[in-house]
């Protein structure tokens, strides 16, 4: 299939290994924060979400981190598989922005066995 | 979570032509989008479909290039009007809120020459 995000950023991690993906926001209005994977040839995944009143928030093997003093939101995968290998995107949106999801930029986790 | 299918899943045009993109949901839902992602690029939001009004339209993007439908609640199509090559994206339909989980469709990857 079509690749996307042929120019993105790319982090490239160990099978069984810890992966942690960033994402820097700017606008300090944002109180609603999703990450979505998206596999070559599909469309993007939700994973997880986190609203502005937590600072930390568990799924299954992956943790999203926010840091509203810096605008900062991390996404931690725990025993990084070659399945998880796709392009990752958070996106936020601001309670006064309507049905508007702002995406990032994205970011390529490639996984070697 | 929704089961969201799009057709065409992929197509070629020539330049000057138009494509209706089709959004199918196995449920009814009140909020359905659409979203253009260029090669290389992250989701920008074209429109929010409406049923039973006009789409509402984000900046940047005009009805007479990108006019959409929403006839119920489980369908929604989006026209891409006299192509050229710069409209070669995938172009994605999502449901859900923006203050809570969208979920897309696997996307039309859409190839203007």
């Amino acid at each position: 299939g079509e690749s996307v995000g042929l120019h993105l950023p790319t982090l490239s991690v160990q099978e069984g290994d810890n992966s942690i993906i960033n994402c820097a926001y700017s606008n300090s209005a944002s109180d609603y924060f999703i990450w979505y994977k998206q596999e070559s040839g599909k469309g993007p995944q939700f994973i997880i979400d986190i609203r502005s009143n937590m600072d930390k928030r568990q799924g299954q093997r992956v943790t999203v981190l926010l840091n509203k003093t810096v605008k900062h939101l991390s996404l931690q995968i725990a025993a990084t598989q070659p399945g998880d290998s796709a392009v990752y995107f958070c996106a936020e949106n601001q309670e006064n922005a309507g049905n508007m999801l702002t995406f990032g930029g994205g970011t390529r986790l490639m996984v070697k066995p | 979570s929704a089961v969201i299918s799009q057709k065409p899943s992929r197509d070629i045009c020539q330049r000057g032509t138009s494509l209706t993109i089709q959004c199918q949901v196995d449920s009814q839902v009140t909020m359905m989008f659409w979203y253009r992602q260029q090669p290389g690029q992250s989701l920008t939001l074209i429109a929010t479909a409406n049923q039973g009004s006009e789409a509402t339209y984000e900046s940047g993007f005009v009805i007479d290039k990108f006019p959409i439908s929403r006839p119920n609640l489980t369908f929604s199509t989006l026209t891409v009007s006299n192509m050229s090559p710069e409209d070669s994206s995938i172009y994605l339909c999502s449901v859900g809120g923006a203050r809570d989980t969208q979920y897309f469709g696997p996307g039309t990857r859409l190839t203007v020459l």
